[in-house]
């Protein structure tokens, strides 16, 4: 069965600073590998995602993710943080044919002036 | 990316009572996925949507709970049904109008059963 771990529940970072979300996941075949954010009191937004072809995903706002198979992980980067990017980051797998996603629990970014 | 307009945003409702949650998305998709998100929790899909047949629920999930419409390629509707405190959660509906799109969620509905 799938799963997705999220070891890190909070993370605090000072604005300016790099960040790395952590993502480990579960899962038989090749995965399709997704990060969403959700700020307070709205739906997901969609940051990223893999299927296939080059491990090093570009996303919106300036994020990237490095898938690395070896590794069952799937980390979200940004070189420098913004106080917007306070919210809460999920990664989630799903597979091929319109299947349904299995979220981790979420990562909490705090972003600190 | 498709956009999904679900309805309505939040809601009060008062406990043995009904509500129903409707999502509209701008293209036409195959399959449609209602998920729950219980407060300070992560998503846990309820059911999978797909047009003209009855929905598949997770375990966990009944249809009497949670009935679930689907009458076209483009929308759907979930219930919760004789709602108790517990399920006062978001629910969000969502779908992957296309392989390589990703999937795109509804703004999501925060019900609060008092």
């Amino acid at each position: 069965a799938q799963s997705v771990t999220q070891p890190d529940i909070h993370i605090t970072v000072s604005e300016g600073a790099s960040l790395e979300l952590r993502c480990n996941y579960s899962y038989g075949a090749t995965p399709y590998l997704f990060w969403y954010v959700q700020s307070p009191g709205q739906g997901l937004q969609l940051l990223l995602k893999y299927f296939s072809g080059d491990t090093l995903v570009q996303g919106i706002k300036g994020f990237e993710a490095e898938f690395k198979r070896s590794q069952s992980s799937f980390n979200l980067r940004k070189p420098s943080v913004h106080w917007s990017d306070a919210a809460e980051y999920f990664c989630a797998v799903g597979a091929a044919g319109f299947q349904k996603l299995v979220f981790g629990t979420g990562t909490r970014l705090l972003v600190s002036p | 990316s498709a956009v999904i307009s679900q309805k309505p945003s939040r809601d009060i409702c008062q406990r043995g009572t009904s509500l129903t949650i409707q999502c509209q998305v701008d293209s036409q998709v195959t399959m449609m996925f209602w998920y729950r998100q219980q407060p300070g929790q992560s998503l846990t899909l309820i059911a999978t949507a797909n047009q003209g047949s009855e929905a598949t629920y997770e375990s966990g999930f009944v249809i009497d709970k949670f009935p679930i419409s689907r009458p076209n390629l483009t929308f759907s509707t979930l219930t919760v049904s004789n709602m108790s405190p517990e399920d006062s959660s978001i629910y969000l509906c969502s779908a992957d109008p296309s392989p390589g799109d990703g999937y795109t969620f509804g703004s999501g509905t925060r019900l609060t059963v008092v």
